[in-house]
């Protein structure tokens, strides 16, 4: 079992919708968790962290946290084309600076 | 913009040359990371410095060298690389523990080609 799991895609979703990526983590103490945004050709860029059970919003975006299931999800709300990019989910263990990536998910908005 | 400068933006080299790829960091981070990352991959840590030691060093080949010169930069030293080296090389910089959990910004990358 990989220890971060995202569904590879892609996704396309029309302008204005919602769009949901989710990712599974295998082990139980990690404590952090990361959404990047790539556009391709360029570095990854931090839009979400989240530590807590729950709701994180922040904009358009909402990351969400269930401990219990070991899934992380990140809504985008009112889709745009420029979200169009590749979304890494990202889980970090307590006392570790490694970050574990899942292997990306490519967001298509279509006008 | 990106507090997180790295230097040269795109490089190509033969075999047997020698090169070195530059970071720095201006958020006073005390954590540097080099990745390496291939086309449709997510990225892959290579080295961890943290307080400008070496605390990880993820079994990457002696082609690739770390180098630390102060808490704010990072080199990466290259030589004798091979044509599958060829990869967008990526550095980060985090705080270290403390109440922060340690965001890792990423630089905009060096983009590698070996010949």
């Amino acid at each position: 079992q990989k220890e971060v799991e995202q569904n590879s895609g892609p996704l396309s979703v029309p302008e204005g919708a919602i769009a949901s990526l989710n990712c599974t983590y295998s082990d139980r103490v990690s404590q952090s968790f990361f959404w990047y945004r790539q556009y391709s050709g360029k570095s990854p860029e931090l839009i979400m962290s989240i530590y807590s059970n729950g709701d994180k919003e922040d904009g358009r975006f909402t990351a969400q946290l269930n401990k219990a299931s070991q899934y992380v999800s990140l809504l985008i709300r009112d889709s745009q084309p420029s979200d169009s990019a590749t979304y890494l989910c990202a889980v970090k263990k307590g006392g570790s600076e490694k970050l574990v990536f899942g292997k990306g998910m490519k967001l298509t908005v279509n006008p | 913009d990106t507090e997180v400068t790295q230097t040269p933006k795109h490089l190509v080299m033969g075999m047997t040359n020698k090169k070195s790829l530059k970071c720095e960091q201006h958020m006073g981070h005390r954590a540097m990371y080099w990745y390496k990352q291939k086309a449709k991959k997510p990225p892959e840590l290579m080295f961890v410095y943290s307080y400008e030691k070496l605390s990880i060093n993820e079994s990457v080949p002696s082609r690739f060298s770390p180098e630390c010169p102060n808490s704010s930069l990072l080199n990466l030293h290259l030589h004798a690389l091979q044509p599958e080296d060829s990869a967008l090389y990526l550095c980060a910089s985090s705080q270290v523990g403390g109440n922060s959990y340690n965001e890792q910004f990423f630089g905009p990358g060096t983009r590698l080609t070996v010949l």
